[in-house]
């Protein structure tokens, strides 16, 4: 079956420790997401991805880092700059500019810093 | 983009009645989509709207569209205690627009 697979599904993370979440997707979409989820709140873009090789800030992006080298893949990395990086992370895919068809989303993996 | 704002914000409701929830948005649309999110788990799409449809149905879903109002209203007939989640409404301008979620409604149905 196609989706979206996210990994870890928990991940806990030392203070000053980078860490890095991955996403795969055999959709064979274009475009890729990742959005933030706090307790109770909607989902905050961090980053996206048009296109291999290219990806742009989302309204969250300052501790993040991303990576687009394959078009399956687009693991993110919180870095130790990210001050309060627990909560809940969803990857997601899209054919762009395709107006039929909506969002496929991974099942989230939570970070937790201890 | 755009967020959709849903209201309620939650919602309680027996098992077997109908449960509606709202959107509105404040700019013109391509389309828009709702989403359902269970408990610990990532968006399911349920249902997408063009601009031009006033409604559209899937299932136990009904959608309808008031692009005068700016607004969108999701039906969920004969709920089901599975039917628990929070849904989100997306608004989109269509191409390569990100979609921006808001709080979502957080539909609770008892058994």
């Amino acid at each position: 079956d196609g989706g979206i697979t996210q990994s870890p599904k928990y991940l806990f993370r030392k203070e000053g420790q980078n860490v890095t979440l991955s996403c795969e997707q055999n959709l064979n979409h274009d475009a890729m997401y990742w959005y933030r989820q706090d307790p109770g709140q909607g989902l905050r873009l961090i980053y996206y991805s048009q296109i291999v090789n290219d990806f742009q800030k989302g309204d969250i992006a300052e501790g993040y880092s991303v990576s687009r080298e394959k078009k399956e893949s687009f693991p993110l990395t919180v870095t130790s700059a990210q001050k309060n990086p627990t909560a809940f992370y969803l990857c997601a895919s899209s054919i762009p500019g395709h107006t039929n068809y909506g969002y496929t989303f991974g099942s989230g993996t939570r970070l937790t810093v201890v | 983009s755009q967020q959709g704002e849903e209201d309620p914000q939650a919602l309680s409701i027996q098992e077997g009645e109908n449960a509606t929830m709202n959107c509105s948005y404040k700019t013109s649309i391509n389309n828009l989509q709702w989403y359902r999110q269970n408990s610990g788990r990532g968006l399911v799409h349920l249902i997408l709207i063009r601009s031009n449809e006033r409604e559209k149905h899937s299932g136990r879903l009904r959608v309808t569209l008031d692009t005068s109002k700016k607004s969108s209203s999701l039906l969920i007939t004969a709920s089901r205690a599975a039917d628990t989640a929070s849904y989100f409404c997306a608004p989109s301008q269509g191409g390569s627009e990100k979609l921006v979620f808001g709080k979502g409604t957080k539909l609770t149905v008892n058994p």
